[in-house]
């Protein structure tokens, strides 16, 4: 069975500060990957996508980014944070080939002060 | 715009009832119906997925689709507190692109 890893668990970090946030999946190859916020008491909110290695697709206009360097590797960057940014990141992936069900990571919650 | 409805709630249930989760969507070609419980603090756990119409059952969980009046629920028989939480529904069109619906808290009070 498939296990997605994400680190740190937490974070705080300055206004105007760089971000890094890791996903990676074992137990699979070839998922499709997901990176979500949820601020606090709100749904989910959904960032990036990607079907492959080096293919992302942006769902919401901001200051983040996400890169896929390996097949099994999802990162979310920011090159200055925003206080907007605070909130529970979850990374997702989904094995495609069998049923279209979405497993999530644990999470990092993000507190920008 | 795909859209999932959920009342935000919270619903409250003695410890022992049924309690009855709804969600209603707005996309008439969507196949893939899912129901996460999410603890405060924690990320979605997946608890029931559904794929035809009718009921699923699983445990204490079941799990009802009807596609011509767009509405999926799940209802948990003999509530325990363990079961407070924030659940969320979520339904995919075959895009691997689910939308989820803003979750619904429930309160099992002893």
């Amino acid at each position: 069975s498939q296990t997605i890893h994400q680190w740190p668990a937490t974070l705080v970090q300055p206004v105007g500060s760089p971000l890094s946030l890791e996903c990676t999946v074992e137990g699979t190859s070839n998922p499709n990957l997901y990176w979500y916020r949820q601020a606090a008491g709100r749904g989910l909110q959904l960032l990036f996508y990607s079907v492959g290695i080096g293919q992302i697709s942006s769902e919401v206009p901001q200051n983040l980014s996400a890169s896929r360097p390996q097949d099994r590797q999802f990162i979310l960057s920011s090159k200055k944070l925003l206080l907007s940014d605070s909130g529970f990141y979850l990374c997702a992936q989904i094995s495609v080939g069998s049923t279209d069900t979405q497993y999530f990571g644990p999470g990092t919650r993000l507190t920008v002060l | 715009q795909k859209e999932v409805e959920q009342n935000s709630g919270p619903l409250s249930v003695p410890e022992g009832a049924i309690a009855s989760l709804n969600c209603t969507y707005s996309d008439r070609g969507s196949q893939s119906f899912f129901w996460y419980r999410q603890y405060s603090g924690k990320s979605p756990e997946l608890i029931m997925s559904i794929y035809s119409n009718g009921d699923k059952e699983d445990g204490r969980f079941t799990a009802q689709l009807n596609k011509a009046s767009q509405y999926v629920s799940l209802l948990i028989r003999d509530s325990q507190p363990s079961d407070s939480a924030t659940y969320l529904c979520a339904v995919s069109g075959g895009s691997y692109i689910p939308t989820f619906g803003r979750g619904t808290s429930l309160i099992v009070h002893p």
